[in-house]
């Protein structure tokens, strides 16, 4: 049972460069979730799943996107990079209600 | 609507100290709540849940939180700090809507 899984750990981008962070679960969860956690800012939420081709926007969706295309997967694609994108990413899974589980990030630096 | 309110951003206490940790929420439906802590560099991990059993409820590492209906709390307990307590604690809320309300967290720093 790997848990949650994302992909990369690292990553450097230059501004305007497009890519996809990916998370996968193996614990059939139905809900899923990616955050971003900055300095002082706590997590918010980016995009939320509640099932597989459902789903919607969070705290702070702008610039990103996301599809829900298998139960186990959920990648977050960025469209142009920006610095104020510059973050640590994390990931989450759950059934609703339920103990969230989260992967282990992936710290982003937009240049 | 649900929502955290976590107070103070920043606590430190003396080893051996007590630890409280506050939070307070909203729910329009009786919640499920949450304590998760974060040690450096690594994700979020699950300290204690409140699911409408017991409103006292035990986690791992000697912590425990009390649900207070009445006060709308769910305030995180330790009675003796350690060292290796030192993280970022998030308190959080499933409350009738579709998704988790995460706090803002509150980073605790243990004093030698």
């Amino acid at each position: 049972n790997a848990g949650v899984t994302q992909t990369p750990k690292f990553q450097v981008l230059k501004t305007g460069q497009s890519m996809t962070l990916q998370c996968a679960q193996d614990m059939n969860h139905e809900y899923m979730s990616w955050y971003r956690q900055d300095p002082g800012m706590g997590l918010r939420l980016i995009h939320y799943s509640v099932g597989a081709g459902i789903t919607d926007q969070g705290e702070v969706p702008n610039g990103y996107n996301v599809s829900r295309s298998t139960t186990e997967d959920f990648p977050l694609r960025l469209l142009s990079a920006a610095p104020s994108q510059t973050s640590v990413y994390f990931c989450a899974s759950s059934r609703v209600g339920d103990t969230q589980y989260f992967g282990p990030g992936t710290r982003l630096t937009v240049l | 609507a649900q929502s955290v309110t976590q107070l103070g951003s920043h606590v430190s206490v003396s080893e051996g100290a007590l630890v409280l940790l506050r939070c307070n929420y909203s729910s329009s439906v009786p919640p499920y709540l949450f304590w998760y802590v974060q040690y450096p560099n690594q994700g979020l991990q699950l300290l204690l849940k409140y699911t409408s059993a017991a409103t006292l409820v035990k986690g791992i590492n000697g912590f425990e939180a009390e649900f207070k209906k009445s006060e709308t709390s769910f305030h995180l307990t330790k009675p003796s700090a350690h060292m290796s307590d030192a993280a970022e604690y998030f308190c959080a809320v499933w409350g009738g809507g579709d998704k988790i309300i995460f706090g803002k967290g509150t980073r605790l720093h243990i004093l030698p």
